[in-house]
């Protein structure tokens, strides 16, 4: 059974930085790219940043570049977004998904809130 | 960046009505479209990618359709457990984006 668990999340101040995890279980985790999006409270989804099944490619929404880092570790099964000068708008679930094009399994999210 | 826009926002419908959804997308995306189903305090679920193909575990009532720019999600008979918000997504190139959702509610 796929599962994707997130963690991390929590309340920061503008400005500053967090590092979301997402385990991965289930699936041949070097073989699949993996995804996360984003969901501020009682909108809609938000595609953030994606990286391929080896590492070595990697994409971003305008909104997040030059601020956001995506990789992964296959070591451990573990995907990374490291996020720094977060903003009030970033405050939202941030989910991981399975996927390079559509995103067939997703997390359940954990919720990140920046404010002062 | 491909914008992608749902109508309507909101969807009244009866249990066992026909329910269709719209998507349109600002420049073409081929067959590069994707349909998920969210439920409240839920995670999004994949519903259609390849504009008509039905991911594992949605029935025969849900269907697909459309190229290049239009596209719609046709239920055929809601059911109960059909009401939710659903999304479409882009992935023709990137970045990828959704459109702002519809809300199928009952009527």
């Amino acid at each position: 059974e796929v599962q994707l668990l997130e963690s991390g999340g929590g309340l920061v101040q503008p400005g500053g930085s967090l590092r979301l995890s997402c385990a991965a279980s289930g699936f041949s985790f070097s073989s699949f790219a993996l995804t996360w999006v984003r969901q501020a409270p009682g909108k809609g989804l938000e595609w953030v940043s994606s990286i391929s099944g080896s590492g070595g490619s990697t994409y971003y929404a305008d909104s997040v570049k030059g601020r956001f880092v995506i990789s992964r570790d296959s070591s451990k099964n573990m995907l990374y977004l490291q996020m720094n000068g977060l903003r009030a708008e970033d405050t939202a679930a941030y989910t991981c998904a399975r996927g390079f094009a559509f995103f067939e399994y997703w997390g359940q999210g954990t919720l990140v809130t920046v404010s002062s | 960046e491909i914008v992608m826009t749902q109508s309507p926002a909101t969807l009244s419908v009866s249990p066992g009505e026909r329910a269709t959804l719209s998507c349109r997308a600002s420049q073409s995306v081929s067959s590069n479209l994707a349909w998920y189903q969210q439920k409240p305090g839920q995670a999004p679920r994949l519903l259609i990618y390849g504009v008509s193909t039905r991911a594992t575990g949605f029935p025969a009532r849900f269907s697909g359709s459309g190229s290049g720019t239009d596209f719609t999600l046709t239920i055929s008979s809601l059911q109960s457990e059909d009401f939710a918000v659903y999304y479409c997504q882009h992935y023709n190139n990137w970045p990828r984006t959704f459109g702002q959702g519809t809300r199928v509610e009952i009527k």
